[in-house]
Order: C-alpha cells, then structure tokens, then sequence
C-alpha cells in the first residue's frame, strides 16, 4: 500500500525567505508525485507533478520540487515567499496504473509573516 | 470551462435527514471522484467512478453514504440519515486519463447538528 508523510504539520517563515516542504512517500511500484495547494474555503490546486523523466519538476507561482528515489521524498521548495503563499500544502502520490487512485497527505500549513 | 461545479456551498442539516451533494464534472473528463475532509482525517477518497461506472468504493464509509453518475456531466453524493460525524469538507474531482493531476470544485461544507 501507498503512504505519504509530510514531516511538518506548520511552517512559519518570513517573507521573501527560502522555504522547503517535506514530503516522503512509501510505496512498492512506481509513483507519480504531486503537490496541491489549498487557499482558504477553497478546493486544492494542483502546484506541480512528477511523472518522469527530469527530477526537478517546476510549478506555478514559482515553487519547485525534486524527486529522490533513493530517500523516497519529494520535497517543495521556493526561493522567496509572499504573503500570498499562506495556505495548506499537500503532497500526494498516485499509481502510475489504470484508476489513478491518489492518496494525500495530512498537509503542511504554510504562514508566511510580514 | 467553468471547471468542475459543486452544489450547494454550504449545507446545515439536522441529523436524521437525507443530504444529497450534487458535481458537474469538467466535460471530456472520464474519471470522477468523491473525497471528505475532515482536521482529525484528512483527505479520504470515498468513491471513484471512470466512464460513469463506479470503480472502487472501498472508502464509503458505511451503508448511509451512496454515490451515482447517471451520466458523463453530473454525480451525486448521498448520505442518509445523516449523522453529526458526517460533518466535513466533501469535494468533487476530475481528471482525464493521460492528463494526470485532479481538477478539484469548492467544496460543499455540510454541518449535521
């Protein structure tokens, strides 16, 4: 069975400083990885995905993320937040198979301070 | 595209009563999912369907919740009776087969008192 762990529960971080989101997954097949971003009374986004190929996968609103095989992780990261990254973070992961079942993890909120 | 359509918003319920949550997929996306979320569980997947057929509703969680798609364009999510432990966030979401990465609606906050 899949898993996914989101070391983190809350991140609080100032503006314009670097953060890092931290995501490990557990899973005997191969994966596809993503993160999803939740504002306020809203359903999730999705910021980025990792299917194949490169391991740095780029997002929306400039966040990036880097698969790790080895450490299975997929960590987000962006080099200067705005006050408008407040929100919830997810990290999932899917089976790359038929059904596309994707399983989420239990979030990371992000509070970005002035 | 309006993107997928979740109805209503809100919904506040007493407990015992049926509660019906209504989704509009996005159109040409062939595989729709129900997902809760609650703080003490997170996201759960209840139930999903590909080309309207239900595939897997191994996380329905009792007998009191049942979904349908009767067709390509709408699915809906039933509880009945209800219970105040049904409370939570219930969203909608969509994805095509090779697009992979859910398109998810705004959710419909149901409060069972």
């Amino acid at each position: 069975a899949q898993s996914v762990t989101q070391l983190d529960s809350q991140v609080p971080v100032f503006e314009e400083a670097p953060v890092e989101l931290r995501c490990n997954y557990s899973s005997s097949v191969s994966v596809y990885l993503f993160w999803y971003v939740q504002y306020p009374n809203q359903g999730l986004q999705l910021l980025l995905k990792y299917l194949s190929g490169s391991t740095l996968v780029k997002g929306i609103n400039g966040f990036e993320a880097e698969f790790n095989k080895s450490q299975t992780s997929f960590h987000l990261r962006k080099p200067s937040v705005h006050i408008s990254d407040t929100a919830e973070y997810f990290c999932a992961v899917s089976l790359n198979t038929g059904g596309f079942k994707t399983i989420f993890g239990a979030g990371t909120r992000l509070f970005v301070k002035a | 595209d309006a993107g997928v359509i979740q109805s209503p918003r809100h919904e506040v319920t007493e407990m015992g009563q049926e509660v019906t949550l209504r989704c509009k997929p996005i159109s040409g996306h062939d595989y729709l999912f129900w997902y809760r979320q609650t703080m003490m569980r997170g996201l759960e997947l209840l139930i999903y369907f590909n080309n309207n057929v239900p595939i897997d509703d191994s996380g329905m969680p009792e007998d009191r919740f049942s979904a349908k798609m009767p067709n390509a364009s709408f699915s809906t999510l039933k509880i009945q009776p209800s219970e105040p432990r049904d409370s939570a966030v219930y969203f909608c979401a969509t994805h095509t087969g090779t697009n992979y990465g859910y398109t998810f609606g705004s959710g419909t906050r149901l409060t069972v008192v």
